[in-house]
């Protein structure tokens, strides 16, 4: 049962539009939310997150937005650039020990 | 950087034998974790240590043990390699800075033949 769904495995955008990157998920108890980019052959390295206290958060072009009633999580790049060509994984955490639940991934492709 | 080491970055490794992967921090934080990236799986987490000697499982643990003897130092072992475990393993510390971010490695590609 999947806990984490990233339903679109990729997303391709003009450079200087908004890339919107999509998460759902399905338990209550998450109560920190996390994106993640990865390049290939590199580890995930953390972009933003949020908290279940906050419905948006803001980090320069990197926007992260929170509806808990319909367990939806979404990141906004504006204005998307072709540096930012990756995989983007969503990521939660609840409870202890901090362990984080991934969604598959979205692979994000700007073109110049 | 978060002073996070894995080794070796690559092997192949034949059906059958053991292998061990070691994940190696310079920052003495408490938890570290092993996860395991697959196409169409994203990131799922094998074991995790919340102090020396202390680990638990997690989501995908068959087949692999792991220990924890001093702070710095996480180690994944397949006790008997399958083709199934051919991988990308990742090693991860949490910082607790109050946003419970994980801190990523760069990946020891495994294949098993």
């Amino acid at each position: 049962d999947q806990q984490v769904k990233q339903n679109s495995p990729s997303l391709s955008v003009q450079e200087g539009r908004i890339s919107i990157l999509n998460c759902d998920y399905t338990n209550s108890m998450f109560d920190y939310f996390l994106w993640y980019k990865k390049y290939p052959a590199e580890g995930p390295t953390f972009l933003i997150s949020i908290s279940s206290i906050k419905d948006k958060n803001e980090d320069g072009r990197f926007t992260v937005f929170l509806n808990k009633s319909a367990k939806h999580l979404s990141l906004h790049i504006v204005p998307s650039q072709p540096g930012d060509s990756a995989v983007y994984f969503c990521a939660l955490s609840g409870g202890s020990n901090y362990k984080l639940t991934f969604g598959k991934g979205t692979l994000l492709t700007v073109n110049p | 950087d978060a002073g996070i080491t894995q080794s070796p970055r690559h092997k192949v490794t034949e059906t059958g034998t053991p292998v061990t992967l070691r994940c190696h921090q310079t920052e003495n934080h408490r938890y570290m974790y092993w996860y395991r990236q697959d196409p169409g799986h994203g990131l799922r987490l094998i074991h995790y240590s919340y102090g020396v000697k202390d680990t638990d499982k997690g989501e995908v643990s068959d087949g692999y043990s792991v220990s924890r003897s001093k702070t710095e130092d996480f180690l994944l072992t397949l006790e008997s390699a399958t083709s199934s475990q051919t991988s990308v393993y990742f090693c991860a510390i949490s910082v607790r800075t109050g946003n419970t971010e994980a801190f990523f490695g760069q990946g020891t590609r495994l294949t098993v033949v």
